[in-house]
């Protein structure tokens, strides 16, 4: 079935550091890729997305680029401010077809330091 | 903020003890989704709804059940709650545009402790 890898956190950066966190996926044919954000005792809220290869989606200082050959679709962001500490999740989804419910990763926590 | 209420936010349980979640939206959005958040491994789908009397099972519905008897309702029971079911709980919500681009909304969560 459908899947969606992300790396394991935490990942603790001081503000202004650049963040990467790595999303893969594996999926019979060619999903939507998104980003969500958890921010602490909030629901998840979309940060970001992709329909199509080689799209770059982006929200916020945010970034990520639909990679088909590597299936992947890494978040980053050039500099991290403190406000920006939450969980994110990666996830997909088969939005032409029947198959519309997301299908996330396990997420991943970021925690900035001032 | 789209209005997705959850009830309870907090609940206590026992073993084999029914529990029923309530998810109640005043947006009038067709699609109505209830998902399972648990260290590890993220949310997970256990029923979700196309729209009044019209729901289906996600990969962890087992020991679950939903109902959808009004557009604005949604209910997640637990007939007899295992230890397992501990989770927070989540309601989502979309609407008939933006579930075709992925879009969900989602309520602040139901955190369930069984004993």
């Amino acid at each position: 079935g459908d899947s969606v890898t992300q790396m394991e956190g935490p990942v603790t950066l001081s503000e202004e550091a650049f963040l990467t966190i790595n999303c893969t996926y594996t999926a019979t044919g060619y999903p939507s890729l998104f980003w969500y954000v958890q921010y602490p005792g909030e629901g998840l809220q979309l940060l970001l997305k992709a329909t199509k290869a080689d799209d770059k989606g982006s929200n916020k200082g945010f970034e990520a680029t639909y990679r088909k050959e590597t299936t992947s679709f890494h978040l980053e962001k050039g500099s991290v401010q403190v406000s920006d500490s939450a969980v994110y999740f990666c996830a997909l989804s088969f939005l032409d077809t029947g198959r519309r419910a997301l299908t996330f990763g396990s997420g991943t926590r970021l925690q900035v330091q001032p | 903020d789209a209005g997705i209420t959850q009830s309870p936010r907090h609940k206590v349980t026992e073993t084999g003890t029914p529990v029923t979640l309530r998810c109640h939206q005043t947006e009038n959005h067709r699609y109505m989704y209830w998902y399972r958040q648990d260290p590890g491994h993220g949310l997970r789908l256990i029923h979700y709804s196309y729209g009044v009397k019209d729901t289906d099972k996600g990969e962890v519905s087992d020991g679950y059940s939903v109902s959808r008897s009004k557009t604005e309702d949604f209910l997640l029971t637990l007939e007899s709650a295992t230890s397992s079911q501990t989770s927070v709980y989540f309601c989502a919500i979309s609407d008939r545009d933006r579930v075709n681009t992925g879009e969900l909304f989602f309520g602040e969560g139901s955190r369930l402790t069984v004993l």
